[in-house]
């Protein structure tokens, strides 16, 4: 089974930062992978598929890329509702794994 | 609307069993694949079973594998989990979701608590 590893596990940056979140898959599949976002006390909601489409109505300074065994969510500009915890998604078949989450907080 | 909610959750003590429902409306059941997705207090999500529209192909992650049984009853539009030899690490919330073929999921029910303890 293919293993979903994201880094970091947890980071820290001011309202207006980049940021970068990083998932890697133990081998390539295509790419068939989403990134969900998900705030406490909620449940998940997607935000990007197919790797790098971003899902209607997600804010645009949202964006996804990578392939083969290395993607990437990025936040251009965090905004202080992006407090939340990240979850990259494979999802071509079972089992559809997820990594182990970034949890994202404002300096 | 699409709607899933799931129901079955509680306490019970380690070794015992529980059977999840998630009833489904709003969209046409039969015509879509669907998952249990779990996440421990405090945890990650975790994708525990999938099952295919008919029932006929099920899949389980190596933690389950072997005391739960994923099943659905398209006549009543409602997805189960039979859970048994429950055991503490099995505390989670077990969430039902839509799962479209070749996409993400796209629906997801609120959650059911499920607490193992003695």
């Amino acid at each position: 089974d293919i293993q979903m590893t994201q880094s970091p596990s947890s980071l820290s940056a001011s309202v207006g930062d980049r940021v970068t979140i990083t998932c890697r898959a133990s081998q390539g599949f295509s790419n068939s992978l989403a990134w969900f976002q998900q705030k406490p006390g909620k449940v998940p909601q997607l935000l990007i598929y197919a790797a790098s489409t971003l899902q209607s109505g997600v804010p645009s300074r949202f964006s996804g890329s990578g392939s083969g065994t290395d993607f990437t969510l990025t936040i251009s500009s965090l905004q202080p509702e992006d407090v939340a915890t990240y979850y990259c998604h494979k999802y071509n078949h079972a089992p559809r794994t997820f990594g182990q989450g970034t949890k994202v907080e404002i300096k | 609307e699409v709607q899933l909610l799931e129901s079955g959750g509680g306490l019970v003590q380690p070794g015992g069993s529980l059977r999840l429902s998630c009833a489904a409306s709003g969209f046409t059941f039969s015509n879509s694949a669907m998952t249990w997705v779990r996440q421990a207090p405090g945890k990650g999500l975790e994708w525990i079973s999938s099952i295919n529209t008919n029932g006929g192909d099920t899949n389980y992650a190596d933690s389950v594998k072997g005391r739960f049984t994923i099943s659905r009853d398209n006549s009543k539009n409602t997805l189960y989990l039979q859970m048994n030899s429950l055991r503490a690490e099995d505390t989670a919330i077990y969430y039902c979701v839509k799962t479209p073929y070749g996409a993400p999921f796209d629906y997801w029910g609120q959650g059911t608590l499920v607490t193992v303890s003695s």
